[in-house]
């Protein structure tokens, strides 16, 4: 079993959808939760980073951490063609150097 | 957010040769630096962590004779791929970070290394 779950997709929703992006883990020691956007043949960019449970928003964007259940959600309003890309979920424990856990990444395509 | 760039953006060499690829925190001191290697369609693949002035880390499977890492101060690291080969054709991705363990990552843009 992977330490961090993220169903692949591909994901295709129509303009305007509320996009809903999820991953699971296994270590209960994980307490920094982050997610980025990667487009093609590009660096990952940092979407939201959140310490412990709760939730987070940033404009169109909302993450949700439920450490009770291991899992955590990111949340896209009004999604737009311009959201088109992977999106990874990453996660990393206080006791591991600062090193990443990702999950497989999603590939979302918003559709006009 | 911090801004993370690398250099070269693409290259292409011959096997056998060797390739330098910078890393450089452009707006904070980055006290750790990571690379990692990406194939298509792929996840990130951490290859090693790297600490301003210390050796660094290796992934387990990665041959630090071949990718060698400098984090020389703290706004550059570099990832040198010595005698290199067409198997070592991939996207390399560098981040670093302020230096609180567990906090953010920046990324960089990456660089498409092409080994003919």
């Amino acid at each position: 079993q992977k330490e961090v779950e993220q169903d692949p997709g591909p994901l295709s929703v129509p303009e305007g959808a509320i996009v809903s992006l999820n991953c699971t883990y296994s270590n209960s020691a994980f307490q920094y939760f982050m997610w980025y956007r990667q487009y093609s043949r590009k660096g990952p960019e940092l979407l939201m980073y959140t310490y412990s449970s709760g939730n987070k928003e940033d404009g169109r964007f909302t993450a949700q951490v439920d450490k009770s259940s291991k899992y955590i959600s990111l949340f896209i309003r009004d999604s737009q063609p311009s959201d088109s890309a992977t999106y990874l979920c990453a996660m990393s424990a206080y006791n591991q150097g600062g090193k990443l856990i990702f999950g497989q990444g999603t590939e979302l395509s918003v559709k006009p | 957010g911090a801004v993370v760039s690398q250099h070269p953006s693409w290259v292409i060499c011959k096997s056998g040769t060797s390739v330098k690829i910078e890393c450089r925190s452009l707006d904070f001191q980055a006290t750790t630096m990571f690379w990692y290697r990406q194939f298509p369609k792929q996840s990130l693949m951490l290859m090693a962590t790297s600490n301003e002035g210390s050796k660094a880390t290796y992934e387990q499977g990665v041959e630090k004779d071949k990718f060698l890492i400098n984090h020389a101060s703290l706004t550059l690291s570099t990832l040198t791929v010595t005698s290199a080969h067409p198997e070592d054709s991939s996207f390399y991705i560098c981040s670093a970070s302020g230096g609180q363990l567990g906090g953010e990552q920046y990324f960089g843009p990456g660089t498409r290394l092409t080994v003919t």
